[in-house]
């Protein structure tokens, strides 16, 4: 069973700033089967990112993911008001198919 | 166009079986590749993946649930149906279930319901 960590637990910035977000996982992630999704409240989530790096139809293009084995990388090139949500990986290369436990991004 | 709809009861006792029932149109659950799965959220907290079925009645389950949980596939009704037995207040939250596959991981989401366990 693969444990994700993401990090930090809460990321305060301001619109136009640069976002990072971390999930590192406690093995490797096959495949690079890695996915983010963002969620805003009283909503579903939404996925952003699935195979680590490629854009759901219809995601920005100021989204992007990196990384491989057991570190990835969300990173949000310049935050728009509508970007203030919960961010959430996961790992679908192998069951089960956890969740990290959220980055709440929030704004400064 | 994917969409996909979760009923069943707002409100459980206790010792009670929850079932819940996802209606999906605009893909078919005997497409390879393919599966439908379910999440729940308690109030506040983390996404928790719960059951996955595919196309090909390949079943996974959460470990630590997997006692509780059972779902299944009704492919001619567009129906994935979970049931979890011996509901407790702890397990009060909001149940999701999504489309899945292999390639793309959950791409689309139902908009939840809410479940809570009270007597």
């Amino acid at each position: 069973e693969i444990v994700l960590t993401q990090s930090p637990g809460t990321l305060s910035l301001s619109p136009g700033e640069r976002a990072t977000l971390s999930c590192r996982a406690s093995q490797s992630v096959s495949s690079s089967y890695l996915a983010w999704y963002q969620q805003k409240p009283g909503q579903a989530p939404r996925l952003l990112i699935y195979g680590a790096s490629s854009r759901a139809t219809g995601i920005p293009d100021r989204f992007s993911g990196s990384g491989s084995g057991t570190d990835f990388t969300l990173t949000i090139s310049r935050l728009e008001p509508e970007d203030f949500a919960v961010y959430y990986c996961q790992q679908y290369g192998s069951s089960p198919p956890d969740f990290g436990q959220g980055t709440r991004l929030e704004i400064k | 166009q994917i969409t996909l709809k979760e009923s069943g009861p707002t409100l459980v006792k206790p010792t009670q079986t929850l079932t819940l029932t996802c209606t999906f149109s605009g893909f078919s659950l005997s497409t390879s590749g393919v599966g439908v799965g379910w999440i729940r959220q308690p109030p506040g907290k983390a996404l928790e993946w719960l059951a996955l079925i595919y196309w090909d009645d390949d079943k996974r389950y959460s470990p630590s649930l997997k006692s509780r949980l059972t779902i299944t596939k009704d492919t001619s009704k567009n129906q994935v149906v979970l049931t979890m037995t011996n509901m407790d207040p702890v397990d009060t939250a909001t149940y999701y279930c999504a489309h899945h596959l292999w390639q793309k991981a959950f791409d689309y989401w139902g908009q939840g319901t809410l479940v809570t366990v009270s007597s």
